[in-house]
């Protein structure tokens, strides 16, 4: 069964303090790994797509990493209009289903 | 404008009264699904639609039916609502294993 693992559950940072979120995944062949942002009251709004072990792809102060277990957002001074909760989600080979984490609540205080 | 839109945004109901939620998307895509949000679950696939006429159960379809009878619209039919079915939906759509766009949405309550 395809899972995923993100952490930490909830994380507070200071604007300017740079840190990384984690996802840890199982999957049976991966074709994808997708990060989305989710603002209170609204849908998730998508980031970023990963397709394999290596891969980086970089948007704003937000980086993400993939591996062959994990992938990393990476943000970098971070403002108090990156606070929301950010979502990993695998899609594995052969199929378009998601498969999404819990999630991680940022908070950035100015 | 792209986008893909719920309605309604909020309802309360009672235990029983059937409703439908809909859905549409304005991007011409044949991937459709509906997921349900609740706290510390993460989202959790309901039903899906690979295209026109095409549906198929996700990880929790108990009480809930769908159906596609055009490329645009996937609403979601819960017959007889129960409490346990409260929580925040929310529909997406794609193209074929590309990323999902997912709309505003639903909070429901049944009482």
């Amino acid at each position: 069964e395809d899972q995923v693992t993100q952490s930490p559950e909830a994380l507070r940072l200071q604007e300017g303090e740079s840190s990384s979120l984690n996802c840890s995944y199982t999957v049976s062949g991966l074709r994808g790994l997708f990060w989305y942002r989710q603002d209170p009251g609204k849908g998730p709004e998508f980031l970023f797509t990963l397709y394999s072990a290596g891969e980086e792809k970089e948007k704003e102060r937000l980086k993400a990493t993939l591996t062959k277990k994990e992938s990393f957002l990476h943000i970098t001074a971070p403002k108090p209009e990156d606070s929301a909760t950010y979502l990993c989600a695998v899609q594995a080979m052969g199929g378009n289903k998601l498969v999404f984490g819990a999630g991680t609540i940022l908070r950035v205080k100015s | 404008e792209a986008q893909v839109t719920q309605n309604p945004r909020y309802l309360i109901t009672v235990t029983g009264k059937k409703l439908t939620v809909t859905c549409s998307q304005n991007m011409n895509h044949e991937y459709m699904s509906w997921y349900r949000q609740d706290p510390g679950l993460g989202l959790r696939q309901i039903y899906y639609s690979m295209n026109v006429e095409v549906t198929d159960k996700g990880d929790v379809p108990e009480g809930y039916k769908v159906s596609r009878k055009e490329k645009r619209n996937f609403p979601l039919i819960l017959e007889s609502p129960s409490p346990n079915q409260t929580s925040l939906y929310f529909c997406a759509s794609s193209i074929l294993g590309n990323e999902q766009f997912f709309g505003p949405g639903t909070r429901l309550t049944v009482l």
